[in-house]
């Protein structure tokens, strides 16, 4: 497909287990940003990368919170160790060709409920 | 984080009805983008603006980027009811470390048939 996709769509966690989820980029897009969407919220940055490099991890909340493009395409974002306090959709948005792009494109979200 | 506020938080329209809403910073942007979300669904783009005043229009939408790169304003036309869902603003702001977007509160729309 043309767009950005990530799996899994829907994730139940247990508090204390780590997750794991993927993002697919747009081909050829430089950047990748992940967000998080509390319910009834805008989307909150978490962490930027610009080919491999992870360029801007401010919005992380914790340091349980870790994300890597290790070749500059597919990202995951990790999440050690779940609180409840996790729950929410996690959104991975890329942009480019080059490094001079505005427009960001969303995949559909990765839903995680921590119980 | 910081929320950009948008007004109003939600609204029913009749169909047909042309719909305003708008979204106020206390900080300055380079670029504001208008997303739609649909449930269970990501924010699909709408509109960018890249400059202060800049008047564009995509289809029945019309986005405006205020003069003091403060504010945005949306306006949809002859509304449908496709048009319902969850409309966000986003500013964005270079600052050489990348071009991370601000999100709004949302404006949810509720179309009555």
């Amino acid at each position: 497909g043309a767009g950005v996709s990530q799996s899994p769509r829907y994730k139940v966690a247990k508090r204390g287990q780590d997750v794991a989820l993927r993002c697919d980029p747009i081909s050829g897009h430089v950047s990748l940003f992940w967000y998080q969407q509390a319910l009834g919220q805008g989307p909150e940055f978490l962490t930027y990368f610009q080919n491999e490099a992870q360029l801007d991890k401010s919005g992380l909340p914790s340091d349980r919170f870790f994300a890597e493009r290790p070749e500059g395409s597919v990202s995951t974002l990790k999440i050690q160790r779940t609180q409840q306090e996790d729950s929410a959709v996690y959104l991975c948005a890329s942009s480019g060709p080059g490094t001079g792009s505005y427009e960001q494109y969303f995949g559909p979200g990765t839903r995680l409920t921590v119980t | 984080g910081q929320q950009l506020n948008q007004s109003p938080q939600s609204m029913f329209i009749q169909e047909g009805e042309d719909v305003s809403m708008n979204c106020t910073s206390s900080s300055i942007f380079n670029t504001w983008l208008w997303y739609k979300q649909d449930p269970g669904e990501g924010p699909v783009l709408l509109i960018a603006l890249y400059k202060a005043g800049e008047l564009t229009s995509n289809g029945r939408l019309t986005a405006q980027f205020g003069i003091t790169r403060k504010d945005s304003f949306l306006n949809i036309s002859a509304s449908i009811p496709s048009d319902v869902g969850i409309y966000f603003c986003a500013g964005q702001l270079w600052a050489g470390g990348g071009n991370k977007l601000t999100f709004g509160t949302g404006t949810q729309l509720k179309v009555e048939l």
